[in-house]
């Protein structure tokens, strides 16, 4: 089984619209972390927000917050005001506990921004 | 800018050669990570170093190799170059080793290096 699932290829949002990339992740331990990058067309992976798993609220990092759905095991992404600029492949990312090496990632979503 | 530095940015080879990549870690991290990402195969983990020992493998072929040095700064070395190998290979960077109590730490990655071989 996939340990993250990123169900939409491709998603457009208009400028200074709101936009939700959705993230299903599966585990069975406890504690983890999941994460948010964002890939620009030069290609550097930026990371964005961090959501541990017995974190109580939902992490919030600018215009980045992360709708964490424990029950569910969805960790969706979601972009305030758009701008030009957030155009890019988002990954979601997962880290275990019990082997922390490791980083899973989901096969990204390419968002672009209409002006 | 996250503190990670990748060298060469790009690099052209042919079949059969052999390249190294450079990676150094932000200051203060440990563990250094390396990543293939291809179009058909995405983010592929392929090996972790801490503090100068491997730590995990993932899925790294036999014609690949890594060391992290003393002064921590890591080189993947791919040999035998094959046309599938063409890829963006990142490195990133955390402070400890990834155990169960830094599982939480978050990986920050280089600029990568693209890999073109013909």
């Amino acid at each position: 089984a996939q340990k993250i699932t990123q169900t939409q290829p491709g998603m457009f949002v208009q400028e200074k619209e709101a936009v939700t990339l959705d993230c299903t992740y599966d585990t069975s331990d406890p504690s983890y972390g999941l994460f948010w990058y964002k890939q620009p067309s030069s290609g550097e992976m930026i990371f964005l927000i961090y959501q541990g798993s017995y974190d109580q609220q939902n992490a919030t990092e600018g215009r980045y917050s992360l709708n964490f759905q424990k029950a569910r095991k969805s960790a969706n992404l979601v972009i305030s005001a758009s701008q030009l600029g957030d155009s890019a492949m988002y990954f979601c990312a997962m880290r275990e506990g019990n082997t922390g090496n490791q980083f899973y990632f989901g096969t990204g979503t390419s968002l672009t921004v209409i002006p | 800018d996250s503190g990670v530095t990748q060298t060469p940015k790009h690099l052209i080879t042919a079949t059969g050669q052999r390249v190294t990549l450079r990676c150094s870690p932000r200051s203060g991290d440990l563990s250094v990570y390396w990543y293939q990402q291809s179009l058909d195969q995405g983010l592929q983990f392929l090996i972790q170093y801490y503090n100068g020992e491997e730590r995990a493998k993932g899925n790294i072929l036999e014609r690949f190799s890594a060391q992290q040095f003393p002064d921590l700064h890591s080189e993947l070395n791919l040999s035998s170059l094959e046309l599938g190998d063409s890829a963006l290979y990142f490195c990133a960077s955390s402070v400890g080793p990834g155990t169960r109590s830094t599982f939480q730490e978050t990986q920050y990655f280089g600029p990568g290096t693209r890999l073109l071989v013909l």
